[in-house]
């Protein structure tokens, strides 16, 4: 198995649908986290867990909803999206030595790549 | 200006060339990562550094903290080597990664 697992690879959703990305580290890290990749600008960061809590938001929109149900799993819920929301979303995983932080050698998925039509 | 910067922002190659690609930053750092991207998406950790120098097969990289500068080199480079670099630092200040827009590399045979 590979280290961090995302599903699903590709995504073509309409304005109106709901729809979830999932990861899933086999690693053992105790923190993980959403990133959006969009062409031309640097990985800007969503969401992290750290130890399961939510310590970051970073101002993302609420059209965006992150689960993180076990130390393991990772969701990020997708609704009423709009266009410039299609990107590359990555999920990440790192054992971090202060709760909170996020400077430690991330382990990435391979990427959900969104389209919103 | 962006907190970290790379340069070049496209570079291309013949297969066996050195390459040097190059990252400057302007914050306090904890360590500097460098970052490998292939066509599809996933991204592999290459190196994390605070000082010095590291050395994985044909890939080299090198920080000066004094400078704020960072390289990372590329031995007899290879087509697979073809992919975006990204550099990354660990800000001190706010204990979060700070990322570059990367370096897309194109090595041809």
């Amino acid at each position: 198995e590979t280290g961090v697992t995302q599903t699903p690879r590709h995504l073509v959703m309409g304005m109106t649908n709901k729809k979830s990305l999932k990861c899933e580290q086999h690693l053992g890290h105790n923190a993980m986290y959403w990133y959006k990749q969009s062409a031309k600008k640097p990985l800007e960061l969503m969401f992290v867990y750290s130890l399961e809590e939510r310590v970051e938001n970073n101002s993302v929109p609420s059209r965006f909803s992150p689960e993180c149900p076990n130390s393991s799993h990772l969701f990020l819920h997708l609704h009423t999206l709009q266009p410039e929301d299609s990107a590359l979303y990555l999920c990440a995983s790192s054992q971090e030595t202060k709760l909170g932080s996020s400077t430690g050698e991330l382990f990435f998925g391979e990427g959900s790549r969104l389209t919103v039509l | 200006k962006n907190e970290v910067e790379q340069s070049p922002q496209n570079l291309t190659a013949q297969e066996g060339e050195f390459i040097t690609i190059n990252c400057s930053y302007s914050v306090g750092i904890s360590a500097l990562h460098w970052l490998q991207q292939h066509p599809g998406g996933g991204i592999v950790s290459l190196f994390m550094l605070s000082s010095g120098k590291k050395k994985h097969g044909r890939l080299i990289a090198t920080i000066n903290i004094q400078e704020k500068h960072s390289s990372l080199h590329i031995t007899a480079s290879h087509p697979r080597d073809s992919a975006v670099y990204i550099c990354a630092v660990g800000a001190v200040e706010t204990d979060k990664l700070i990322f570059g827009t990367g370096t897309r590399l194109q090595v041809f045979p």
